[in-house]
């Protein structure tokens, strides 16, 4: 089945600089690939996700790159800011809802 | 339009027991999918039900069931809860079967003593 490695497990910025995490995924049928966020205590919230058909998507400070033949993507957030401290997870589907998700990556943007 | 609601949000439960946990997704939403959520294995897929069928399942022991009504709301079940049950139980919701942009509801947190 899917294995999704999610790196760092940890990452810790100054605010106003850019954070990246990185996954790998072994299923080459993986075609979905979101990234959600979760604050303490609180719900996985989706915030990019990109599709195998697209090398990079961008949304505001928020951008994913997809590399299909090596199977990673990555997370990039830029100008970081102290609300962006959170859990971020990876995951990726075979175009159902069976998501397999990453370990997890718990930045920390200190102001 | 109201996100996707889990009922217990909380519950404690003792070994041995059975527990029933609720999922009512956004409306119009059909698919309903349910994971778990630990501190050591992190998020992992349990099933997915759309149209009352269930169409994905985990890799979890069949003491782990589930049903989705003709409203789209699911429920799962765990019977002969062990320790290892205590888990963060998180629901989510989407649009269609396969539509993958998944809502997940605030869960609910199962504690087995």
């Amino acid at each position: 089945g899917e294995n999704v490695e999610q790196h760092p497990s940890t990452l810790s910025v100054q605010e106003g600089d850019s954070a990246v995490i990185k996954c790998t995924y072994s299923d080459s049928a993986s075609n979905y690939f979101p990234w959600y966020k979760q604050e303490l205590g609180k719900r996985p919230q989706l915030i990019i996700d990109i599709r195998s058909n697209v090398g990079e998507k961008k949304d505001q400070r928020i951008a994913v790159t997809l590399n299909k033949t090596a199977k990673h993507f990555s997370l990039h957030i830029t100008e970081t800011q102290p609300e962006d401290s959170a859990v971020y997870f990876c995951a990726a589907s075979r175009g159902n809802n069976d998501m397999r998700f990453g370990a997890g990556t718990r930045l920390t943007v200190k102001p | 339009k109201a996100g996707v609601t889990q009922t217990p949000r909380y519950l404690i439960k003792t070994r041995g027991q059975q527990v029933t946990l609720s999922c009512s997704p956004i409306s119009g939403h059909r698919s309903v999918s349910w994971y778990q959520q630990t501190p050591g294995q992190g998020l992992q897929f349990l099933f997915e039900y759309f149209s009352e069928t269930q169409r994905n399942k985990g890799n979890f022991p069949g003491r782990f069931s589930g049903r989705q009504f003709s409203n789209s709301r699911s429920e799962m079940n765990v019977s002969t809860l062990e320790l290892g049950d205590s888990a963060l139980y998180l629901c989510a919701s989407s649009l269609n079967f396969g539509a993958n942009v998944l809502t997940f509801g605030a869960g609910s947190r199962l504690t087995v003593l």
